[in-house]
């Protein structure tokens, strides 16, 4: 069954340090994944996404993605946390079902990062 | 921008009321999207729309219907509203071919 992890609930930086959210899957042939960021009161934002090549991803805000295969995982990563990166972060990959292409979420993980 | 707009930031509804939750696209996108969104669990798709007419039940559709009578419009209809659909419900929609979804801000329901 296609499924998609985010181990901790919450991750606590301080700013300025690196960050890292984690996020590891299982679905079946190659994986689409996906980052969205959601701000109080919003919807999702996009950050990233990998479809096929460089193993690291760039994307919105300074925040990149290190896609490991092996290790069916896709952490989320930025180098220098900023006060204004606290949100609630949300993984999903892109699987088929039923003729369709969907798109299965984790259960997300609050991002604070502290003066 | 593409916008999708949720019509209702906040609702308060009645045990047995039937719920119309809509959800309008400016960017001629095919593909749309219900999800609801609880603590611990993230989104969870209910339905979805290829097309006008078109509806696909997600993973969690048992409460729900919908209704996609023009291209730009999807509506979400809780039948007979229940306590346990009290959530925060959100709209997505995309191009077809296109991997990335934009969201709406979403609409929280509350079932008293």
């Amino acid at each position: 069954a296609q499924s998609v992890a985010q181990p901790e609930d919450q991750v606590n930086v301080a700013e300025g340090n690196p960050l890292t959210v984690k996020c590891t899957y299982s679905v079946s042939g190659n994986p689409y994944l996906f980052w969205y960021v959601q701000y109080p009161n919003r919807g999702l934002q996009f950050l990233l996404k990998y479809i096929t090549g460089d193993n690291l991803v760039k994307g919105s805000y300074g925040f990149e993605a290190e896609f490991n295969k092996s290790q069916t995982s896709f952490h989320l990563k930025k180098p220098s946390a900023l006060v204004s990166d606290s949100a609630l972060y949300f993984c999903a990959v892109r699987y088929f079902s039923g003729g369709y292409n969907k798109l299965i979420f984790g259960a997300g993980t609050r991002l604070a990062v502290h003066p | 921008d593409v916008k999708v707009t949720q019509s209702s930031r906040y609702l308060v509804k009645r045990t047995g009321e039937k719920v119309f939750l809509e959800c309008v696209q400016d960017m001629d996108h095919e593909n749309m999207f219900w999800y609801r969104q609880d603590p611990g669990l993230g989104l969870r798709l209910i339905y979805f729309s290829y097309d006008v007419k078109m509806k696909e039940k997600g993973d969690i559709p048992e409460g729900y219907s919908v209704s996609r009578e023009k291209k730009e419009r999807f509506s979400l209809i809780l039948e007979s509203a229940s306590t346990n659909q009290t959530s925060m419900y959100l709209c997505a929609s995309n191009p077809s071919g296109t991997y990335g979804y934009t969201f709406g801000s979403g609409t929280r329901l509350t079932v008293v």
